[in-house]
């Protein structure tokens, strides 16, 4: 069974500046997906960034981009340029690729980003 | 948005009394799951739906069954509500053509008394 770990429960960053949330998997799996979600205080799941995992190149979507470290089973996501509508819980999520795991994500703890103005 | 609408939102039940969430899509998708988010665990697999009277288990189905009579509706029953269910309940569905990504409904908070 695949499994998730995101090892910082709490990070806080100043506005405008750039922040790193870790986050780690294990699998066996040489094909599958990656992702964060946002959660603000309202629960509401938000997609932020999704990886492949057969592609080389590094996810992006505005200031939000990730480092893929296949090898390392790692996946991190960089928010730059921090605003305060970025506080929120983030998720780390794996999902395997078809087959009787299709649709199931696995997800790690979240870690909460506090952002100061 | 994909779409997706749960009720209720929020529900107060006492021990042992049946509860139903249902989950309503309005774009004919396929498959469609329910998940828990409890603290520390973030969120669980319950059940899903591979289409119409097709349904497995997941990580965490004890206590709980489903029903999906047609396309866009998926029922979550709490048979005999227990405090250990008192949780935020997510709906969520994917598409092939969305890159197998899920989205999520806006929640149902349940609370066992």
């Amino acid at each position: 069974a695949q499994t998730v770990t995101q090892s910082q429960p709490e990070m806080s960053v100043q506005e405008a500046e750039t922040v790193t949330l870790s986050c780690t998997y294990d699998t066996s799996e040489s094909d599958y997906y990656l992702f964060w979600y946002k959660q603000p205080p309202s629960r509401q799941m938000i997609l932020v960034i999704r990886q492949e995992a057969y592609k080389q190149q590094n996810a992006t979507e505005n200031r939000f981009s990730v480092n893929f470290q296949k090898a390392a089973k790692s996946f991190s996501l960089k928010i730059s340029d921090s605003q305060l509508g970025d506080a929120a819980m983030y998720f780390c999520a794996y999902r395997s690729k078809g087959g009787t795991s299709y649709g199931k994500l696995t997800f790690g703890q979240g870690t909460i980003l506090t952002v100061h103005p | 948005d994909a779409g997706i609408t749960q009720s209720p939102r929020h529900k107060v039940t006492e021990t042992g009394t049946p509860v139903t969430l249902r989950c309503h899509q309005t774009e004919n998708h396929r498959y469609m799951y329910w998940y828990r988010q409890d603290p520390g665990h973030g969120l669980r697999l319950i059940h899903y739906s591979y289409g119409v009277k097709d349904t497995d288990k997941g990580e965490v189905s004890d206590g709980y069954s489903v029903s999906r009579s047609k396309t866009e509706d998926f029922l979550l029953t709490l048979e005999s509500a227990t405090s250990s269910q008192t949780s935020v309940y997510f709906c969520a569905i994917s598409e092939p053509w969305s890159g197998n990504t899920i989205y999520f409904g806006e929640g149902s908070w349940l609370t066992v008394v």
